[in-house]
C-alpha cells in the first residue's frame, strides 16, 4: 500500500498571505488528523476528519482550518499568516472509527517570512 | 484535556547499552499509547504501542511497560545500536475522543 502523501513539501509564504496544505491518506483509511510540529513544542494536534466530518479540534485559532473530501483526502487551510505559524505540518490517516494507529505523511515544511 | 510528560529530553548511551524513555499521563480515561521514532528530516514512524488492557509488549529490541495505577508508561530499547539514534515521541489516546496527545520528544543519540 502507498503510505500518506503530502503536498507541497515545502513553502515559503509572506507574513500575511494564506496557504492551504494538502494530505492523502492510505487506501481505505477513514480518518485524517493534522499535527503542528514545531522545535520547542512538540507535535500540537490541529484537528481531525473522519468521514468528511470534523471530530475534534486542538487549541488553535480560527485562522487554522481544514476540510475532507469524499475521497478521504484532506486539505488544510492557514489565513493571515504570522511568523508563529512556521512549522513542519504533518497529517496522519487512521483507518479505524475510534483512532488506534496513526500513519504519518512526510509532512510540509511551511516558512513565513 | 490529557497531559503527556516525557523524560528525559535528552539521552546518549553506548552502543550496546539500553535506553529508557518515560511518560507519564494525566487522565485515566487513555487507553491506547503509541510510541513513534522520528529520524531527522523523516516523518514519525510507529514503533511500537500498548493498549491499556496490556502490561507490557516487547517486538525484538524494544519493549514497553503500562503502569495504569501510576498512569505511566516506558520505552524500553535493548541493544542499543547506532541506526537507534533518533528522536522518540510517545503520545496518549482516549481512542472513541479521536485525538493523540503526544510528549515533547526524548532525543536518544547512540555512540559508538
Amino acid at each position: 500500500k502507498a503510505g500518506v502523501t503530502q503536498t507541497p513539501r515545502y513553502l515559503i509564504k509572506t507574513r500575511g498571505q494564506q496557504v492551504t496544505l494538502s494530505c492523502s491518506p492510505i487506501s481505505g483509511h477513514r480518518s485524517v488528523s493534522w499535527y503542528q510540529q514545531t522545535p520547542g513544542q512538540g507535535l500540537q494536534f490541529l484537528f481531525e476528519y473522519f468521514s468528511e466530518t470534523q471530530r475534534n479540534k486542538g487549541n488553535f485559532p480560527g485562522r487554522f482550518s481544514g476540510r475532507q473530501f469524499s475521497n478521504s483526502r484532506s486539505e488544510m487551510n492557514v489565513s493571515t499568516l504570522e511568523l508563529g505559524d512556521s512549522a513542519l505540518y504533518l497529517c496522519a490517516s487512521s483507518s479505524r472509527g475510534a483512532i488506534y494507529e496513526q500513519y504519518f505523511g512526510p509532512g510540509t515544511r511551511l516558512t513565513v517570512t | 484535556g490529557e497531559n503527556v510528560e516525557q523524560h528525559p529530553s535528552t539521552l546518549s548511551v553506548q552502543e550496546g547499552d539500553s535506553a529508557v524513555i518515560k511518560c507519564t499521563y494525566s487522565d485515566s480515561a487513555s487507553n491506547y499509547f503509541p510510541w513513534y521514532k522520528q529520524e531527522l528530516g523523516k516523518r514519525p514512524q510507529l514503533i511500537i504501542d500498548i493498549r491499556s488492557n496490556v502490561g507490557e509488549k516487547k517486538d525484538q529490541r524494544i519493549a514497553v511497560t503500562l503502569n495504569k495505577t501510576a498512569k505511566h508508561f516506558s520505552l524500553h530499547i535493548t541493544e542499543t545500536q547506532p541506526e537507534d539514534s533518533a528522536v522518540y515521541f510517545c503520545a496518549a489516546s482516549i481512542t472513541t475522543g479521536n485525538q493523540f496527545y503526544f510528549g515533547t520528544g526524548t532525543s536518544l543519540t547512540v555512540i559508538p
